[in-house]
């Protein structure tokens, strides 16, 4: 059974930092490209980070560029997302979640996501 | 980048009746390459993390009840529950995966008339 299980969310102050952790189990964790994505309460699903199976090739949207940074360790199935320099528009449910395996080809649509971990950025 | 645009923000439907959300995209989802359009549908009841429903626009998940289907090509997408159940009360989101940055519609808040 596939598993991602986030962790690391918190109150953090403007301006401060939080590593968030996303363990993996149930599939070939090294094989699959992931992604972050975020949910404002109340609000939509934003795209946030993506990384390749390598961990080489990022991606970032323009609203996070520059302050977080996607990584991961595929000898412990875990992805992380840094986020540096954190605003209060940063607060958000933080999920990540695999790309789909589809005909030998992984694509960024997901069917899996964790439960997600809430990030709070306020004084 | 792609804006996703979904209408109505929200439906209210009886129990039983089809419910119809529409997503416009900016530019064509569709991969020449392949005929495929790049344009998933998922679905988020309160308090969970989204679910995948369709995927190539009109491709049903494993699991996911017949009573989902998805249609459209190009910019025109249609999620259609055939017939409502109450377990359907959630919010749904399309999201293109054509180009990053990946892009979800604002979502659809689907109810019980």
């Amino acid at each position: 059974e596939v598993q991602l299980l986030e962790s690391g969310g918190g109150l953090v102050q403007p301006g401060g930092s939080l590593r968030l952790s996303c363990a993996a189990s149930g599939f070939s964790f090294s094989s699959y490209p992931m992604s972050w994505v975020r949910q404002a309460p109340g609000k939509g699903l934003e795209w946030v980070s993506a990384i390749r199976s390598g961990g080489v090739s990022t991606y970032y949207a323009d609203s996070v560029k520059g302050r977080f940074t996607i990584s991961r360790d595929n000898s412990k199935h875990t992805l992380y997302l840094q986020m540096n320099s954190l605003r209060a528009e940063d607060t958000a449910v933080y999920y990540c979640a695999n790309y789909y395996f589809y005909s030998s080809d992984y694509y960024p649509f997901f069917d899996y996501w964790g439960q997600g971990t809430l990030v709070t950025v306020s004084s | 980048d792609i804006v996703m645009t979904q209408s109505p923000d929200s439906l209210a439907v009886s129990l039983g009746e089809r419910a119809t959300i529409n997503c416009k995209s900016s530019q064509s989802l569709l991969y020449s390459s392949n005929n495929k359009n790049y344009l998933a549908w998922y679905q988020q009841r309160p308090g969970q993390p989204p679910k995948l429903l369709i995927y190539w626009a009109s491709t049903r998940e494993s699991g996911v009840p017949d009573r989902f289907s998805g249609s459209g090509s190009g910019t025109d997408f249609t999620l259609t529950i055939s017939s409502l159940q109450a377990e359907d009360v959630a919010v749904y989101y399309c999201q293109q995966h054509y180009s990053t940055p990946l892009t979800f519609g604002q979502g659809t808040r689907l109810e019980i008339k």
